[in-house]
């Protein structure tokens, strides 16, 4: 079992629709979560990071974190053609601060 | 500016031809990191420093040597590179803990 795993894509949904992403972690002392946004070609730059249990609202962006489950999730509301990009979410422990470990991705399409 | 700064963008070389791929930051970042990209496999960690003359292994090791003599400086040093090393190559830097991570612009590498 992978230690970060994602749905595995691709996701395409209409323009103004909700994208929904979705992220479970094998590593229950997993402290840090983040979602990264990656164009193709470039760089992963943060959308979010959340700590604890429950909802972070960013803009159209909520990330949702459940760690009795294993879970973590990004919504983005309203999706435009811009956010067409690969998420990746990733994990790192407070113990062990320096592993940070990736999902593969999940490639979202928004379609105009 | 912030800014985590590798060079080269783009390298293409032969087998056995030692190369270095450099890292610089002028966030004052304590930890700094190594990972490569490939299709369908995601961002593998390959070395990772929480602090000045402090390395360690991450995920994928084998062929790949770093050091950290300066706190702003990652290097990236392949002794002698082999085709099955030819990816993209992304340095990662951040505040040591749980702090999200900043990326640089990527070297894409190929061996023949």
């Amino acid at each position: 079992q992978k230690e970060v795993e994602q749905n595995s894509g691709p996701l395409s949904v209409p323009e103004g629709a909700i994208a929904s992403l979705n992220c479970t972690y094998s590593d229950r002392v997993s402290q840090s979560f983040f979602w990264y946004r990656q164009y193709s070609g470039k760089s992963p730059e943060l959308i979010m990071s959340i700590y604890s249990n429950g909802d972070k609202e960013d803009g159209r962006f909520t990330a949702q974190l459940n760690k009795a489950s294993q879970y973590v999730s990004l919504l983005i509301r309203d999706s435009q053609p811009s956010d067409s990009a690969t998420y990746l979410c990733a994990v790192r422990r407070e113990t062990n601060a320096g592993k940070s470990t990736f999902g593969d991705g999940t490639t979202l399409t928004v379609k105009p | 500016e912030a800014q985590v700064t590798q060079n080269p963008r783009y390298l293409i070389t032969v087998t056995g031809k030692k190369l270095t791929v450099t890292c610089s930051q002028n966030m004052n970042h304590e930890y700094m990191s190594w990972y490569r990209q490939d299709p369908g496999l995601g961002l593998r960690q390959i070395y990772y420093s929480m602090n000045v003359e402090v390395t360690d292994k991450g995920d994928v090791p084998e062929g790949y040597k770093v050091s950290r003599k300066e706190k702003r400086n990652f290097p990236l040093i392949l002794e002698s590179p082999s085709p099955n090393q030819t990816s993209l190559y992304f340095c990662a830097t951040g505040t040591a803990g749980n702090s999200p991570l900043h990326f640089g612009n990527g070297t894409r590498l190929t061996v023949t």
